[in-house]
């Protein structure tokens, strides 16, 4: 069954700390895997990684990808409040009609 | 544009009652999604469109019915409500199979059944 796992479930932090987030993933015929933000509304998009990307970053946050181990982080540098909330991992297999796999998320609650 | 939208927001129902989450997508997208978020369990897929004319079963479909009306919009009907039925519902929309895009949420129906 395919499967997707984030770690820790929660986390403190205060503003200026380092954080990173992780997803495990057990899917056949990977495709994609993606991380989302959701501040108490819709899960906005932060990035996409492939076979053919496996680093992307914007500004404070970066992620990476590993195909070997089944795995893949997302760092945030520098946390600011508006950094707090839940950070979502999914995975896209190939050949199921484009569904996400989503992990149970990462609550993140950035302290001033 | 608008992007995803779902109405209502906010619902509460009684047990055995039935109702129908609205969801449309103004960016032509071909495929759409429905989800159900409960608390520590992220998202799960409830049915899926793949395309206009198709609709397909995702991990936790029981109680649910799905219309892809037209391209635009895609429902989700349930027929006789029970409380394990409360949860956040998300309708999502991307370009569909095959092409490496995003899938875009709506706001979200906040459902009770009491």
């Amino acid at each position: 069954e395919d499967k997707v796992v984030q770690s820790p479930l929660s986390l403190v932090v205060h503003e200026g700390d380092t954080v990173t987030l992780n997803c495990s993933y057990e899917v056949t015929n990977f495709r994609s895997l993606l991380w989302y933000k959701q501040e108490k509304k819709a899960p906005t998009f932060l990035f996409m990684l492939t076979s053919s990307g496996i680093e992307k970053k914007s500004g404070r946050l970066s992620s990476i990808l590993d195909k070997k181990e089944l795995f893949s982080i997302l760092n945030i540098t520098a946390t600011q409040t508006g950094d707090s909330a839940v950070y979502l991992c999914a995975v896209c297999p190939y050949n199921q009609g484009g569904k996400l796999i989503f992990g149970q998320g990462t609550e993140l609650s950035v302290k001033p | 544009n608008a992007g995803v939208t779902q109405t209502p927001k906010f619902q509460v129902l009684k047990t055995g009652q039935s109702m129908t989450l609205q969801c449309a997508q103004d960016m032509n997208h071909n495929s759409m999604y429905w989800y159900r978020q409960d608390p520590g369990m992220g998202l799960r897929l409830i049915y899926y469109s793949a395309s206009e004319g198709t609709t397909d079963k995702g991990e936790v479909p029981n109680g649910y019915n799905v219309s892809r009306l037209n391209k635009r919009e895609f429902s989700l009907r349930l027929e006789s409500a029970a409380p394990s039925q409360t949860s956040v519902y998300f309708c999502a929309s991307d370009w569909g199979t095959g092409l490496l895009y995003e899938q875009y949420f709506g706001p979200g129906t906040r459902l009770t059944v009491t």
